[in-house]
């Protein structure tokens, strides 16, 4: 399976402020790549699904001007998450989907402490 | 689009006992039905998987078995040990890869 990456590991942040989060595909050119939220004890949730090269996907209650994803390259995603609020807080996480198998591997996740 | 079931919420074992924990989906294009085991403060890690064409799946002490009938497949857990304590969480996919809301297994030594 493909092995992913995310930095930073955890984060704080003040409200109103954006933070960038990173994700990358170390071994293995991903033209798909997908990010998650999870709150604590919950599931994961798609938020969206990022393409290399093209527009991302977003879930529906999404806000695409909060999050923002560039997939500029085969091997990084970045989701930036602006004007933070108390509220984003949460555990992102970040696949790669690996070929036309529809196998997800994920990063070790990055959690987003707004306060 | 896909919805996911998982039960139980929690499981709590004794060391060496078995562990199942059932899924069922809505979605009959679905095809690929991965399990994943979570432990605290990291990502999701892929475990087993199953695709439609196949009844069961088994690799050491875990297996999966998939009725595409009945839109159900099941993680089974043999000889459990203290390190199997997680989240287990079931996925299907077709269009898209829907997750199920998670199993915390508690495996007590």
């Amino acid at each position: 399976g493909a092995v992913v990456s995310q930095h930073p590991s955890w984060v704080i942040c003040k409200s109103g402020t954006s933070v960038k989060i990173e994700c990358r595909s170390l071994d293995f050119q991903a033209t798909t790549m997908f990010w998650y939220r999870q709150f604590p004890k919950q599931s994961l949730m798609l938020m969206a699904t990022s393409n290399e090269g093209s527009k991302a996907t977003y879930e529906q209650g999404v806000e695409k001007d909060k999050f923002l994803i560039n997939h500029a390259s085969l091997t990084l995603s970045t989701l930036t998450v602006t004007s933070a609020h108390p509220e984003d807080s949460s555990f992102y996480i970040c696949s790669v989907d690996w070929g036309a198998l529809s196998e997800q591997y994920f990063g070790p996740g990055t959690r987003l402490t707004v306060t | 689009g896909e919805n996911v079931e998982q039960h139980p919420s929690t499981l709590s074992v004794q060391e060496g006992d078995s562990a199942v924990i059932k899924c069922t989906y809505s979605d009959s294009a679905s095809n690929y039905f991965p399990w994943y085991k979570q432990e605290l403060g990291k990502g999701p890690q892929l475990i087993i998987d199953i695709r439609s064409n196949v009844g069961e799946k088994k690799d050491q002490r875990i297996a999966v078995t998939l009725n595409k009938t009945a839109k159900h497949f099941s993680l089974h857990i043999t000889e459990t040990q203290p390190e199997d304590s997680a989240v287990y969480f079931c996925a299907a996919s077709g269009n898209d890869m829907r997750f199920g809301a998670g199993t915390r297994l508690t495996v007590k030594p």
